[in-house]
């Protein structure tokens, strides 16, 4: 069954402080990796994509990595800032379909603390 | 910011009227999608659409339907609402299948609450 397991559920952290996201997936055959940032009440916005080649991508303060051979990514946030405080969601494309499907994760709700 | 806009934002009505959901965007991007999302749930698909006049159901069922006579226009219907159908509907474009590289592009959502 393909899924996108994200954890911590929820993390606080204090405002300058570094933090890592965890995504496990097990869709399968890939296609790419995406991170989204959805603020409360918003649509999300995309953060980076990642294809079965790359293993990192940055932008920013946020910085992906892909392990493709473990199904495992993360999102290292660097000097977290207020404005930091959102959902992070992965989500997983696989190349199997006609449509492309999307699978996405439940995100981590990060709140950043002053 | 993307140009994808979706109306209303907030939405609460009774049980049993009929409900749009409208959704443009401003990109010429073929593909559009629906996606339903409760609070600290994953992102469901329930419609998306190659192109005008092409509409598919996704992967959660759904009483609501759509229609794409217009590239920028995909709006979203609920003939008869039911509590049920209280949750956060977002629409999506992308310029290609999902499945390539290219991203999907989210609009506000609307967040619909029926009594």
């Amino acid at each position: 069954k393909n899924q996108v397991e994200q954890s911590p559920q929820s993390l606080i952290i204090l405002e300058g402080k570094n933090c890592t996201l965890q995504c496990n997936y097990t869709v399968s055959p890939f296609s790419n990796l995406r991170w989204y940032k959805q603020d409360t009440g918003r649509g999300p916005v995309s953060l980076t994509i990642m294809t079965f080649s790359e293993n990192t991508k940055s932008n920013g303060r946020y910085t992906a990595t892909l392990d493709a051979d473990t199904k495992q990514s993360s999102l290292h946030i660097t000097a977290s800032q207020l404005s930091d405080s959102a959902s992070y969601i992965c989500v997983v494309s696989d190349r199997g379909s006609t449509l492309g499907r999307l699978y996405f994760g439940r995100g981590t709700q990060l709140t950043v603390w002053p | 910011e993307a140009d994808i806009y979706q109306t209303p934002r907030y939405l609460v009505i009774g049980t049993g009227k009929k409900i749009t959901l409208e959704c443009s965007q401003t990109m010429g991007h073929d593909k559009m999608y629906w996606y339903q999302q409760d609070p600290g749930m994953e992102l469901h698909l329930i419609h998306y659409s190659y192109g005008v006049n092409s509409t598919e159901k996704g992967d959660l069922s759904s009483e609501s339907t759509v229609s794409r006579i217009r590239t920028e226009h995909f709006p979203l219907t609920l003939e008869s609402a039911r509590p049920s159908h209280t949750s956060q509907y977002l629409c999506a474009s992308s310029e290609e299948l999902a499945q390539t590289y290219n991203e999907q592009f989210f609009g506000p959502g609307t967040r619909l609450t029926v009594l």
